[in-house]
């Protein structure tokens, strides 16, 4: 069974402060994809990031990275130095492309990320 | 604006009356999701369109619902008989292919009184 698990469910940093996200699948499939979203107050899903399960590759965009690791199936979203602006609710999300799957989105529960100035 | 549009954004309702939502999807894709989304948890897959075929239902769509994508453009859900339970923020996103992201419009926040 497909299952995505986000166990932090609120962090509050000052600005300025490093923050990891953590967030961890489950998927039988060998053909998998990833991704993180962002929701902030006014409530509409921002797409920040899509992997692929068969590329391990960290990536760094501006102030966020994204560490891939297979091996403990985990998909962790970090923002260096956090702004009030970062302030949202984060999904991390699963989709799988097998078993008649047709790329519909499987969401953790999202960590509500506050940073304060 | 090229993004997903929702219409309307709010909607209250009384139990057991009918709603309708419609969705615009970006003009070029040709999937088109349906999700909701109850307060403190992630968007939960209701159903898919590949063009103007509805390919998957989720078991959270009871026969209360039913979603058309008429040409394949825009998309429609409809709750007949709503009930309390219904209350959440339904969600539409659209895509070019599986498996490029899924892009969200803003919602249609439903309270069912």
């Amino acid at each position: 069974a497909q299952k995505v698990t986000q166990a932090q469910t609120e962090i509050s940093v000052v600005e300025k402060e490093d923050v990891t996200l953590d967030c961890v699948y489950e998927t039988r499939d060998t053909t998998y994809y990833l991704f993180w979203y962002k929701q902030p107050p006014s409530g509409e899903l921002v797409f920040l990031i899509r992997r692929n399960s068969f590329d391990e590759q960290n990536e760094i965009s501006g102030r966020y990275s994204w560490n891939f690791q297979k091996s403990t199936s985990s998909f962790n979203f970090t923002i260096t130095a956090s702004q009030v602006v970062d302030s949202a609710v984060y999904f991390c999300a699963l989709s799988e492309e097998g078993g008649g799957s047709q790329g519909n989105l499987i969401f953790g529960k999202g960590t509500k990320l506050s940073v304060k100035p | 604006d090229t993004g997903v549009s929702q219409n309307p954004r709010h909607k209250i309702t009384k139990r057991g009356q009918n709603v309708t939502f419609r969705c615009d999807p970006i003009s070029e894709h040709n999937r088109l999701y349906w999700y909701r989304q109850t307060l403190g948890q992630g968007p939960e897959f209701l159903t898919y369109f590949q063009n103007e075929a509805q390919l998957e239902k989720s078991r959270l769509l009871s026969d209360r619902f039913s979603a058309e994508r008429p040409k394949g453009s825009f998309s429609t859900l409809e709750i007949q008989r709503t009930e309390q339970g219904d209350s959440a923020m339904y969600l539409c996103a659209s895509s070019m292919t599986s498996p490029s992201e899924q892009f969200f419009g803003p919602g249609t926040r439903l309270t069912v009184l």
